[in-house]
C-alpha cells in the first residue's frame, strides 16, 4: 500500500512568490494534517482538516492556507514567501479526526527554500 | 504551556548501550505522548505511545517511561545499534475538548549516533 506521498520533493523560490504543496493521504485515511520543519527543529502544526473542513489551526500568518479536496488530497499554499518560510514541509494523514490516539503517518515532505 | 521541552540535544552511544532521551510537559490537557524516529530525507515514523494512565510501555528494545506527577517522559533504547541512529522526537497531544485536538506538539529532537 502506498503511503502518504507529497509533490513536489524539492522547490526553489525567490522571495514574493508562491508556492502550492500537494500531499495525497493513505486510502481511507480522511484526515490531513500540516506541519512544517525549519532544519534543526521539530515539526510545527499548520492545519488540520478532516472532512474537507478546517478542523484546526496553528499560529501561522494569513499567507498559509490549505484545502482538502473530495477524494481526501489536500493542498497547502504559502503566499508572498520569505527566507524565513525555508523549511520541510510534511504532510500527515490518520483515518479519523485526531482525538489523541490515533496515529499519524507522515510523508517525506516538500522540501522548500526561498531565496 | 503549549511547549514540549527535550533533552539531550544530541546524543553519542556505544553499540550496545542504552540511549535515554527525556522530555518535560508542561500543559496538563496532553493525553497522548508519542516518539517518533526521523532518518535523513524521510518524514517522521512513530515509534512507540504511551497514554498517562500507565507509567511504562515497552516494544521491543524500546521503551517509555511515564511520570505524571512530574510531568515528564522518556525513550529507553536498549541495546542501541547502529540502525538506530537517527533524530528522535517527543510529542504531545490532547484530549477531546480541550483545544489540542488534531495537533501534535513537538519536541525539539535528539540527534542519536550509535558508534559501532
Amino acid at each position: 500500500d502506498a503511503g502518504v506521498t507529497q509533490s513536489p520533493t524539492h522547490l526553489i523560490k525567490t522571495r514574493g512568490q508562491q508556492v502550492t504543496l500537494r500531499c495525497s493521504p493513505i486510502s481511507g485515511h480522511k484526515s490531513v494534517s500540516w506541519y512544517q520543519q525549519v532544519l534543526g527543529q521539530g515539526p510545527q502544526f499548520i492545519f488540520q482538516y478532516y472532512e474537507k473542513e478546517e478542523r484546526g489551526r496553528g499560529n501561522f500568518p494569513d499567507r498559509f492556507s490549505a484545502r482538502q479536496f473530495p477524494n481526501y488530497s489536500s493542498e497547502l499554499n504559502v503566499n508572498a514567501l520569505l527566507l524565513g518560510d525555508s523549511a520541510l514541509y510534511l504532510c500527515a494523514s490518520s483515518p479519523v479526526q485526531n482525538s489523541g490516539a490515533n496515529v499519524l503517518t507522515f510523508g517525506a515532505g516538500s522540501r522548500l527554500t526561498v531565496l | 504551556q503549549q511547549q514540549v521541552k527535550q533533552s539531550p540535544q544530541s546524543l553519542i552511544v556505544q553499540k550496545g548501550g542504552i540511549s535515554i532521551i527525556n522530555c518535560a510537559y508542561e500543559n496538563t490537557a496532553f493525553d497522548y505522548f508519542p516518539w517518533y524516529q526521523q532518518f535523513p530525507g524521510k518524514g517522521p515514523a512513530l515509534l512507540i505511545a504511551i497514554r498517562p494512565d500507565v507509567s511504562e510501555k515497552k516494544e521491543g528494545r524500546f521503551t517509555i517511561s511515564f511520570n505524571k506527577s512530574a510531568k515528564q517522559f522518556s525513550l529507553h533504547i536498549m541495546d542501541s545499534q547502529p540502525g538506530d541512529s537517527a533524530t528522535y522526537f517527543c510529542a504531545a497531544s490532547g484530549a477531546p475538548g480541550s483545544g489540542n485536538t488534531g495537533k501534535l506538539i513537538f519536541g525539539q529532537g535528539t540527534t542519536l549516533q550509535v558508534k559501532p
